[in-house]
């Protein structure tokens, strides 16, 4: 198992801005997500978080917008660049242990 | 690209009735895994499905894979007011990427 502290748990931002998110867990982890989940909707994942390397971002998903920082095994971030309403999201880090996805709590942005 | 299309959208039972959810696939799976995550929750794993025309029990939960491989569903028999949620399916490539379906949103009446 594993165990995902990610924060914020929420903000409210302003257009324009850019938000950084944190996610940390308990236990080295090779493979780290990062997904995005609208309101009332589904779960796309924007990008995998490779430690060391760039991440693979998904299609409809660009590092400019959505730059991720993977420094170890056990931390990343997401930043949701120069922000508009329509990112207004839960977003969530997630890791592949064995079999399962653990996902953190995730950070739930309104974008004024 | 992968569509994982999931059904029904939204159920509605009294509680002790059985609840299905299906999910199908535009290519052939790895595997299928199932969520559930609560009202204001995060999704939580249930269960993988690996083998083609497999069938797990939890509890009051079965849980199907297609001989295909391109389709599964999850029954619960008799719900309960535990149940209530938004049950997700999840298709697997055998990289470990996961695409999610829409969720079924079960509501259950006491």
């Amino acid at each position: 198992s594993a165990v995902i502290s990610q924060k914020p748990s929420r903000d409210i931002c302003q257009r324009g801005t850019s938000l950084t998110i944190q996610c940390q867990v308990d236990s080295q982890v090779t493979m780290m997500f990062w997904y995005r989940q609208q309101p009332g909707q589904s779960l796309t994942l924007i990008a995998t978080a490779n430690q060391g390397s760039e991440a693979t971002y998904e299609s409809g998903f660009v590092i400019d917008k959505f730059p991720i920082s993977r420094p170890n095994l056990t931390f990343s971030t997401l930043t949701v660049s120069n922000m508009s309403p329509e990112d207004s999201s839960i977003y969530l880090c997630s890791v592949l242990t064995g079999r399962e996805l653990f996902f953190g709590e995730g950070s739930r942005l309104t974008v004024l | 690209g992968q569509q994982v299309m999931q059904i029904p959208q939204y159920q509605h039972v009294q509680e002790g009735e059985d609840f299905t959810t299906y999910c199908n696939s535009s290519t052939t799976l790895s595997n299928i895994q199932w969520y559930k995550q609560r009202p204001g929750g995060h999704p939580v794993f249930l269960i993988q499905l690996v083998k083609s025309g497999e069938v797990k029990k939890q509890k009051r939960l079965t849980f199907q894979f297609g001989e295909a491989k391109k389709n599964s569903s999850l029954h619960i028999t008799a719900t309960q007011t535990t149940d209530v949620g938004t049950y997700f399916c999840a298709g697997g490539t055998s990289y470990g990427k996961l695409t999610f379906g829409q969720g079924t949103i079960l509501t259950v009446h006491p």
